[in-house]
């Protein structure tokens, strides 16, 4: 079965800190992919970032970082300089394979508050 | 370039009452996801299609629930008798098929349920 685990349930920072958010998976797939998303307060789930399981380099976009180690089945999430705008729900997960319909195992979700 | 769009945004309803959301995914996309989520929790898998053919159920889906994709375009979800326990949030998702289009699962901004 299909597991993630985001430990941390809320994380809170001053604006312009780093912020790591932790993210570990189960899986007996050898081939998966890897999400995180953003849910902001309105709600709807913004879709941040995609990796698959043979590629496991790490990425950078802008303030946001990657960081994925199949060794230790984690998918880490950094934000640089944080921002108000920050502030939302962020999870992590997983999809199973494509013949399992790559339907998405999601993790409880971090909270992270960013304050002016 | 339209993302995924669900309507109602936001219903009350009386216990016991019928309820009933409709979801538009992206317009190439041939697989659509419902899912549930509830306050403080990650989004649930709850059933899938592939074009027009419902694919998987999960357990959380009773028999109360009924979704459908008549056409492989739009796809409703229909809540029979309400109960408290199915105030939520319904997210519907889309993506395509296949290893090249990289299976990235876009979400809609999700239609709350509250069951008074």
């Amino acid at each position: 079965a299909q597991k993630v685990t985001q430990a941390q349930t809320e994380i809170s920072v001053v604006e312009k800190e780093d912020v790591t958010l932790d993210c570990v998976y189960e899986t007996r797939d050898t081939t998966y992919y890897l999400f995180w998303y953003k849910q902001p307060p309105s709600g709807e789930l913004v879709f941040l970032i995609r990796r698959n399981s043979f590629d496991e380099q790490n990425e950078i976009s802008g303030r946001y970082s990657w960081n994925f180690q199949k060794s230790t089945s984690s998918f880490n999430f950094t934000i640089t300089a944080s921002q108000v705008v920050d502030s939302a729900v962020y999870f992590c997960a997983l999809s199973e394979v494509e013949a399992a319909g790559n339907k998405l195992t999601f993790g409880g979700g971090t909270r992270v508050l960013v304050k002016p | 370039d339209t993302g995924v769009s669900q309507n109602p945004r936001h219903k009350i309803t009386k216990r016991g009452q019928n309820v009933t959301f409709r979801c538009d995914p992206i317009s190439e996309h041939n697989r659509l996801y419902w899912y549930r989520q509830t306050l403080g929790q990650g989004p649930e898998f709850l059933t899938y299609f592939q074009n027009e053919a419902q694919l998987e159920k999960s357990r959380l889906l009773s028999d109360r629930f009924s979704a459908e994709r008549p056409k492989g375009s739009f796809s409703t979800l229909e809540i029979q008798r309400t109960e408290q326990g199915d105030s939520a949030m319904y997210l519907c998702a889309s993506s395509q098929t296949g290893f090249y289009s990289g299976n990235t699962i876009y979400f809609g901004e999700g239609s709350w349920l509250t069951v008074v």
